[in-house]
């Protein structure tokens, strides 16, 4: 079945630095990926929908200067955490999908990726 | 506004006994509705969506458009089946993007 990985799966970093986040498919192209942010115990909140060759779009409440989604190519899609505070500590998810707009094709998920700022 | 409810979060059951986990939406459209699951430790994977009508591991979920609820079923939960159990909905026409509910941890004694 089709596989996302993310690196790294941990990291700590210090208050005020930035974090980038990687999201890959690696046995099919995702011309969609999205990110997603669950605290302990909770649902998974989307924060934005990334397509491949253009500008992410954000869920309302999310800043997306401080969440830079980069989508270079159709297997890699990034997320950069600029600016870090602990409040940003949470465990981050992406997913992709092979469909585009409008479709409905299955989400396959990466494994999470546990920020904590210190 | 699009919302997905699951009232419970906590469901424990004894093994063989049946089971349900409750799922209400809102939303305007004609939705697609999945339950996805994640087992300890594992990711998120897709269990089953309503447009396929089939029964994965002995679960069903079936979409009452009235009650606006897409409950999942099992008839004799499994130790196995332990698990956090998320409903989600998928707006058809926004890029396929997931509004999830709050999840249901599901706990099967033995």
């Amino acid at each position: 079945g089709a596989v996302v990985s993310q690196h790294p799966s941990r990291v700590i970093c210090k208050s005020g630095t930035s974090v980038k986040i990687e999201c890959r498919s690696l046995d099919f192209q995702a011309t969609t990926m999205f990110w997603y942010r669950q605290f302990p115990k909770q649902s998974l909140m989307l924060m934005a929908t990334s397509n491949e060759g253009s500008k992410a779009t954000y869920e309302q409440g999310v800043e997306k200067d401080k969440f830079l989604i980069n989508h270079a190519s159709l297997t890699l899609s990034t997320l950069t955490v600029t600016s870090a505070h602990p409040e940003d500590s949470s465990f981050y998810i992406c997913s992709a999908t092979t469909g585009g707009a409008g479709s409905l094709n299955e989400q396959y998920f990466g494994p999470g990726t546990r920020l904590t700022v210190t | 506004a699009q919302r997905v409810t699951q009232p419970e979060k906590l469901l424990s059951v004894f093994k063989g006994a049946p089971v349900e986990l409750k799922c209400n939406y809102s939303y305007s459209g004609s939705p697609e509705l999945f339950w996805y699951v994640q087992y300890s430790r594992q990711r998120l994977q897709l269990l089953l969506r309503h447009i396929s009508r089939e029964s994965i591991k002995g679960f069903t979920a079936d979409l009452n458009k009235g009650e606006t609820s897409f409950h999942l079923k099992k008839p004799f939960a499994q130790e196995e089946d332990s698990a956090m159990y998320y409903c989600a909905l998928s707006e058809g026409n926004q890029g396929g993007k997931l509004i999830f509910g709050q999840g249901t941890e599901l706990s099967v004694k033995p």
